[in-house]
């Protein structure tokens, strides 16, 4: 069964762009691509969502190619307060229907 | 409140109790969504719903958990003859309509089967 995929971490510093990749090659036709930050002992927050090419908002950028089979989080300056795991949600093909799927995660070190 | 509420914060059960999760959401979201989250690992889908409809609930890993959401509104989730492997993380989401829309999530309740 194919998984969401996602680097395991990523280091950076305050001020830089940091770019997180999501490969999701079983993605659902119609479903959306959301990408969500978590800090400890919290709930997942949302960030960005989008469907094909690029998304923009007022903290980050989503980038989509045109097979939908990854996506790019673009954060531009990122600040410690960055500092928190990274997940991708897509709707996955199963052998039942779709599944809501969030991808393994990515834990962001923003340092001085 | 403005956000989605889970509660207890807590729960800490013996192995073959049953336990009752509940998640208050967004107030007019019409789905509603549980996940569990073990420790050091992305959030597993569990089951939706659609106001009081259970649309999908092929993530629930055994017959032993049971979801409801009568009035389309409050949820709650329960675990019957808990186990040690049911300790994790339970989150709840809202969205305002569909699943394709930004999922707005309580932050969860931590379950601790001994």
């Amino acid at each position: 069964l194919a998984k969401t995929t996602q680097p395991i971490s990523m280091d950076s510093y305050e001020g830089q762009e940091v770019n997180i990749t999501c490969s999701h090659n079983n993605i659902a036709t119609n479903d959306y691509i959301t990408w969500y930050q978590q800090f400890p002992s919290q709930g997942p927050r949302f960030i960005i969502q989008g469907y094909k090419t690029k998304v923009t908002n007022e903290v980050a950028s989503l980038f989509i190619p045109a097979d939908r089979k990854s996506s790019t989080l673009s954060l531009p300056r990122v600040s410690l307060s960055d500092t928190a795991v990274y997940y991708c949600l897509v709707g996955e093909h199963t052998g039942g229907g779709n599944k809501l799927t969030f991808g393994t995660g990515t834990q962001l070190k923003v340092e001085l | 409140g403005a956000g989605v509420s889970q509660s207890p914060r807590y729960k800490v059960a013996k192995r073959g109790q049953d336990v009752a999760l509940r998640c208050d959401p967004i107030s007019g979201h019409v789905s509603l969504f549980w996940y569990q989250q073990a420790l050091g690992q992305g959030p597993e889908f569990l089951t939706y719903f659609q106001n009081e409809a259970q649309l999908d609930k092929s993530g629930l890993p055994s017959d032993r958990f049971f979801a409801e959401r009568p009035e389309g509104s409050v949820s709650t989730l329960k675990i019957q003859r808990t186990q040690q492997e049911d300790s994790a993380v339970y989150l709840c989401a809202s969205s305002l309509f569909s699943s394709n829309q930004p999922q707005h999530f309580g932050d969860g309740t931590r379950l601790s089967i001994l």
